[in-house]
C-alpha cells in the first residue's frame, strides 16, 4: 500500500541553525514527491516537488529536497531556519491517479 | 489574484443539519479535489474531479455529495452532520496535462467545520 511516514512528530531548532525534515515513503512504481507547508490557520503552501531528473531539487524560501531511491526518502533541508519557518511541514507522494498522500506531518518550531 | 477559495471560512453548525461548501479556482486548471483534514491535523483525500466527471471517490459516507457545476468550481454538500465531521476541509486543483498525468495540486486557505 502507498504510504508516506514523516518519523519526527514536532522538531524544534534554533534560529540560524541548519533544519532536516526526514520522509520516507512507500509506492511501488515511480513516485512523484512533494513537500508542502501549513502556517497556523493557513492552507497548503508547495515548497517543492519532484517529478524526474536531478534528484536534488530547490524550493522556495531556501528549501530544498533530496531524492534518494534507494532509501525511499525525500528530506527537507534549510541551511538556516528563520523564526517565519515555524510552521508543519507535509510530505506527499502521488501516482498517475493523482491522488496525493500526505504524511502525518512535521510540527517545527523555531527558538530565538 | 486568490487562486483557489472557499467560502466560508468557518462554519459552526448543528448535528443533523445539512451544509455546503463551495470551491472556486481561477487557474484554468480541469481537475479538482476535496481533502479533509482531521483534528490530527491527518490530510486524507476525499474526491476528486476531471472537467466535471468524478474521478476519484474515496471511502467517504453518502451523506458527503460533491457536485461540480463546471470546471472551475467544486462545491462539497454534507447531509445529516455528525461530530465526527468537524475537521478542515481543503480544496485543490492541478492541471493534468497529456503524457504526463500528474501535476502539482494548489490548495485553497480551508473550511474549518464544526459540528456541535
Amino acid at each position: 500500500a502507498q504510504s508516506v511516514t514523516q518519523p519526527d512528530i514536532h522538531i524544534t531548532v534554533s534560529e540560524g541553525a541548519s533544519l532536516e525534515l526526514r520522509c520516507n515513503y512507500s509506492y511501488g512504481a515511480t513516485p512523484y514527491l512533494f513537500w508542502y507547508v501549513q502556517s497556523p490557520g493557513q492552507g497548503l503552501q508547495l515548497l517543492l516537488k519532484y517529478f524526474s531528473g536531478d534528484t536534488l531539487v530547490q524550493g522556495i524560501k531556501g528549501f530544498e529536497a533530496e531524492f534518494k531511491r534507494s532509501q525511499s526518502s525525500f528530506n527537507l533541508r534549510k541551511p538556516s531556519v528563520h523564526w517565519s519557518d515555524a510552521a508543519e511541514y507535509f510530505c506527499a507522494v502521488s501516482g498517475a491517479t493523482n491522488k496525493l498522500i500526505f504524511g502525518t506531518g512535521t510540527l517545527l518550531a523555531v527558538q530565538p | 489574484d486568490t487562486a483557489v477559495s472557499q467560502t466560508p471560512k468557518y462554519l459552526v453548525t448543528q448535528m443533523g443539519n445539512d451544509k455546503s461548501i463551495k470551491c472556486e479556482q481561477n487557474l484554468g486548471h480541469d481537475t479538482m479535489y476535496w481533502y479533509k483534514q482531521d483534528s490530527k491535523k491527518f490530510l486524507k483525500i476525499m474526491f476528486s474531479y476531471n472537467n466535471k466527471e468524478l474521478i476519484i471517490n474515496e471511502t467517504v459516507p453518502n451523506r458527503f455529495s460533491p457536485k461540480s457545476p463546471d470546471k472551475a468550481h467544486l462545491n462539497l454538500h454534507i447531509n445529516s452532520l455528525e461530530l465526527g465531521d468537524s475537521a478542515v476541509y481543503f480544496c485543490a486543483s492541478s492541471q493534468v496535462d497529456r503524457g504526463r498525468f500528474v501535476d502539482t495540486q494548489y490548495f485553497g486557505p480551508g473550511t474549518r467545520l464544526t459540528v456541535l
